[in-house]
């Protein structure tokens, strides 16, 4: 079953570093999103992503984040300059055409700030 | 601001008991998904209603999305230990049509043997 991938598992950085998040959504979908979940707490939005442009994207999506799509497989989630509040699990996912709202969730990034 | 709130937001129950897990917003939404999420990975979709009045069963799940499309609810009957987790409801609110989800804060269901 197809299903959507994320790498690393785990990323630790320090303060003020960049790190991408990379994720390889399911082959015939067409919409990308990036959520996060701070320990604890609810699954937040944070973009969404269609026809190589962001469609919405939160108050939480500052000018520090940027999503590219390099390729025709992955999705990537970049961070200029971390800061310990961005510590928090990172889950892309993705949805097809037939329901853009039916959205398969990838295992996630842990990324740690110290 | 959009939002969902889940009850009860803990549920501790005896194998074969039945329960019903309540997701309630004053706001309108397009769809709404049930998902289920194990500690450390990401959440599976479990089911999407997107009409009102909607009835969709899972073998042991019954879901239903309110005639207003406002709130939805989660029965399982003859909870088993391996229903327990954590079950989120996730919306698309109206008139977003960009895919967007609004989460609920979550339902922790433990199921005792």
């Amino acid at each position: 079953e197809p299903e959507v991938t994320q790498t690393p598992s785990h990323q630790v950085t320090q303060m003020g570093q960049e790190v991408i998040l990379r994720c390889v959504p399911i082959s015939n979908h067409l919409y990308f999103y990036w959520y996060r979940q701070i320990l604890g707490q609810k699954v937040e939005f944070l973009v969404s992503f269609y026809n190589n442009e962001i469609s919405e994207k939160s108050e939480i999506f500052d000018d520090q984040f940027s999503v590219e799509r390099p390729d025709g497989s992955n999705f990537t989630l970049k961070i200029r300059s971390t800061k310990l509040e961005d510590s928090a699990m990172y889950f892309c996912a993705s949805s097809g055409i037939s329901g853009r709202s039916e959205q398969y969730f990838g295992p996630g990034t842990r990324l740690t700030v110290t | 601001t959009q939002l969902l709130e889940q009850s009860p937001q803990f549920l501790s129950i005896q194998e074969g008991e039945n329960l019903t897990v309540y997701c309630n917003s004053s706001s309108v939404f397009s769809s709404l998904q049930w998902y289920r999420q194990e500690p450390g990975e990401g959440p599976v979709l479990l089911v999407t209603v997107v009409t009102g009045g909607e009835v969709k069963k899972l073998k042991r799940l019954t879901f239903q999305f309110g005639d207003a499309r406002k709130d939805s609810s989660l029965h399982i009957t003859a909870a088993q230990p391996g229903d327990t987790g954590l079950y989120l409801c996730a919306g698309e609110p109206r008139p977003s049509n960009t895919g967007k989800l609004i989460f609920g804060q979550g339902t922790t269901l433990q199921v005792k043997p």
